[in-house]
């Protein structure tokens, strides 16, 4: 079965800094999709980003970009230019795109706090 | 900008009673989901629905849990006899045909059983 570990449990940035939360994986499939998810304390689960793991460049949006490691298994994200709203709780997931009964298998989370 | 509801927002119930959580998934879209996050827990997977029937369940996903799709646009969740252990945060979410598509989540329904 697959698992994802999200071994920072929480994080702190000063405003307009960039931080990186970790997220490594396991898994025998050498294809399938990875995404990061924010919580707001409204508890909304919100798409980030997500990367095919058959993709060799690593996906981009505005200030969010991913590091990853296929190899390593390795999937971590970057926030640039932090926000005061980016203060949430953020979950990396991983899916299989095998058939119909895909899942979304989510890490503990990261708790980020953002300085002004 | 098509989205994901579900309601209510928040059901509180006697433990024994029986729940049912409702989710409007996006219009298109055929893959559905069940989710739970216990407070301060991580997001676990209950079941997934295709076409009209459970396409795999968790070890949580038991006897006392069902899902349907009474029309074209609802996708239920019911509790028979709902437990103390069942309060969490309940998510529905949904994805297009493609296999790369993304799973796009509701709101959620918080469940508090007394």
């Amino acid at each position: 079965a697959q698992t994802v570990t999200q071994s920072q449990p929480e994080m702190s940035v000063q405003e307009a800094e960039t931080v990186t939360l970790s997220c490594t994986y396991d898994t025998s499939e050498s294809d399938y999709y990875l995404f990061w998810y924010k919580q707001p304390p409204s508890r909304q689960m919100i798409l980030v980003i997500r990367q095919e793991a058959y993709k060799q460049q690593n996906a981009t949006e505005n200030r969010f970009s991913v590091n990853f490691q296929k190899a390593a298994k390795s999937f971590s994200l970057k926030i640039s230019d932090s926000q005061l709203g980016d203060a949430a709780m953020y979950f990396c997931a991983y899916r299989s795109p095998r058939g119909s009964g895909d899942k979304l298998t989510f890490g503990t989370g990261t708790r980020l706090a953002v300085r002004p | 900008e098509p989205e994901v509801t579900q309601t209510p927002s928040h059901q509180v119930t006697q433990m024994g009673q029986e729940v049912i959580l409702r989710c409007v998934p996006i219009s298109n879209h055929l893959y559905f989901y069940w989710y739970r996050q216990i407070l301060g827990q991580k997001v676990e997977f209950l079941v997934s629905f295709y076409n009209n029937e459970i396409s795999e369940k968790s070890e949580i996903f038991d006897d006392q849990f069902s899902v349907e799709r009474p029309d074209g646009s609802n996708f239920t969740l019911k509790i028979r006899s709902t437990k103390l252990e069942d309060s969490a945060m309940y998510f529905c979410a949904s994805r297009g045909e493609s296999p790369g598509d993304t799973q796009y989540f509701g709101p959620g329904t918080r469940l508090t059983v007394l």
